[in-house]
């Protein structure tokens, strides 16, 4: 079975700061992994996808995210928070030989941006 | 994403009245999903579909139904409503030739009264 784990509901951070949102995931065999970022009244937008090569991706507004294979990790970082970050962001997981399934999603973490 | 379009994007109903949800799109994509979003549950999915003639149940489809009219059109149905599908409807599209990224449209508010 495919699953992912956000640990944290919510996430405070300072304008300015370096944030870290993180997901843990458990498929067989390799990944593919995904973040989304679901503003106020609106659908989820994709951001980044790791699917082979370098662990470290780079996405949309600045984020990226570092494949994390011993540790089954996925967490979405930036260097410098906006106000304007402050989302729900979720972690999704498919494994690349579990066939035909939908992505698995995380229960989402609400980020704060506080200027 | 004005690929995928949903209509309505609000509703309220009553208890026992049957409401159909439709989601359109433009991607050209083969597969479209049903979701529901409900605090602090993250996303559920209902039903999928990875073409016109193959319909999935997902991890919560009792009293959902769904029809894949065409593939750009995939409609959510609930029979008789009832309070506790109150949540925000999301309907997805993906391609299967790529890397299985989904893409939303903007969601329907339902609330059942």
């Amino acid at each position: 079975a495919q699953s992912v784990a956000q640990p944290e509901d919510q996430v405070n951070v300072a304008e300015g700061n370096p944030l870290t949102v993180k997901c843990t995931y458990s498929v067989s065999g390799n990944p593919y992994l995904f973040w989304y970022v679901q503003y106020p009244n609106r659908g989820l937008q994709f951001l980044l996808k790791y699917i082979t090569g370098d662990n470290l991706v780079k996405g949309s507004y600045g984020f990226e995210a570092e494949f994390n294979k011993s540790q089954t990790s996925f967490h979405l970082k930036k260097p410098s928070a906006l106000v304007s970050d402050s989302a729900l962001y979720f972690c999704a997981v498919r494994g690349r030989n579990s066939g035909n399934t939908p992505l698995v999603f995380g229960k989402g973490t609400r980020l704060s941006v506080i200027a | 994403d004005a690929d995928v379009t949903q209509t309505p994007r609000n509703r309220i109903t009553k208890t026992g009245k049957r409401i159909m949800l439709e989601c359109s799109q433009t991607k050209g994509h083969d597969r479209m999903y049903w979701y529901r979003q409900d605090p602090g549950l993250g996303l559920r999915l209902i039903y999928y579909s990875f073409d016109v003639k193959d319909i999935n149940k997902g991890e919560i489809s009792d009293g959902y139904s769904v029809s894949r009219q065409a593939q750009a059109k995939f409609s959510l149905s609930l029979e008789s409503a009832i309070p506790n599908q109150t949540a925000l409807y999301f309907c997805a599209t993906s391609d299967s030739h790529s890397s299985y990224e989904q893409y939303f449209g903007p969601g329907t508010r339902l609330t059942v009264t």
